[in-house]
């Protein structure tokens, strides 16, 4: 079945630490997305890829990196930089600006 | 800006009630309207989409219908099931953007 993989569902993470999340899709899709989830509130665009080697930030780019080497993957680091990474991150992607966006299953990130 | 104001939650009806609720938005541009759900631990689905004005999205018997003179895409159900019980997040993307705008979503919990 094609879909969105997000590895791992919990991580943790200890102070000044990178880690990084990853995202694969067998979809096809040209473009995709990393939001970033908090408690009670809607999501919030960290970094999207519409192109293979090619990645803008969103709105809360801030503390985080990412790569697009291969069109199935976007994955995300979240640096030291971050000071308040506790959060849930969803992946997403689609085929065209015509389509909707498919979600992945997210990374559940805590801090030590 | 482009936003999305949602009815605040929680929500909680007994099974078979009906369902409302409420979304509004402001757009800067001609907005595509979706309502996205996540079950607890879960990415987020597509629930229904509407494209353009007086155009109705429905599935798994929920609808909602893009209102232009109301800036309104309000989600119904006529009879709800246990098995609603999620997060419902209202979003629009303008169109030949990238960025989805969510609202703040509204837990909904059905009792039996």
């Amino acid at each position: 079945d094609g879909g969105i993989t997000q590895s791992p569902k919990y991580l943790f993470r200890k102070e000044g630490q990178n880690v990084t999340l990853s995202c694969e899709q067998n979809l096809n899709h040209d473009a995709m997305y990393w939001y970033r989830q908090d408690p009670g509130q809607g999501l919030r665009l960290i970094y999207y890829s519409q192109i293979v080697n090619d990645f803008q930030k969103g709105d809360i780019a801030e503390g985080y990196s990412v790569s697009r080497e291969k069109k199935e993957s976007f994955p995300l680091t979240v640096t030291s930089a971050q000071k308040n990474p506790t959060a849930f991150y969803l992946c997403a992607s689609r085929r065209d600006l015509n389509q909707p966006q498919h979600f992945g299953d997210g990374t559940r990130l805590s801090i030590l | 800006g482009d936003s999305v104001t949602q009815m605040e939650g929680p929500v909680t009806l007994s099974e078979e009630a009906f369902l409302t609720i409420n979304c509004t938005y402001t757009a800067t541009g001609y907005p595509s309207l979706f309502w996205y759900v996540q079950y607890p631990g879960e990415g987020l689905q597509l629930l229904l989409k509407a494209t353009k004005a007086d155009d109705k999205g429905s599935n798994k018997g929920f609808e909602a219908t893009y209102r232009k003179e109301t800036t309104s895409f309000h989600l119904e159900k006529g009879s709800v099931q246990v098995s609603d019980s999620a997060v419902y997040f209202c979003a629009l993307i303008i169109q030949g953007a990238q960025k989805l705008v969510f609202g703040q979503g509204t837990r909904l919990t059905i009792n039996p």
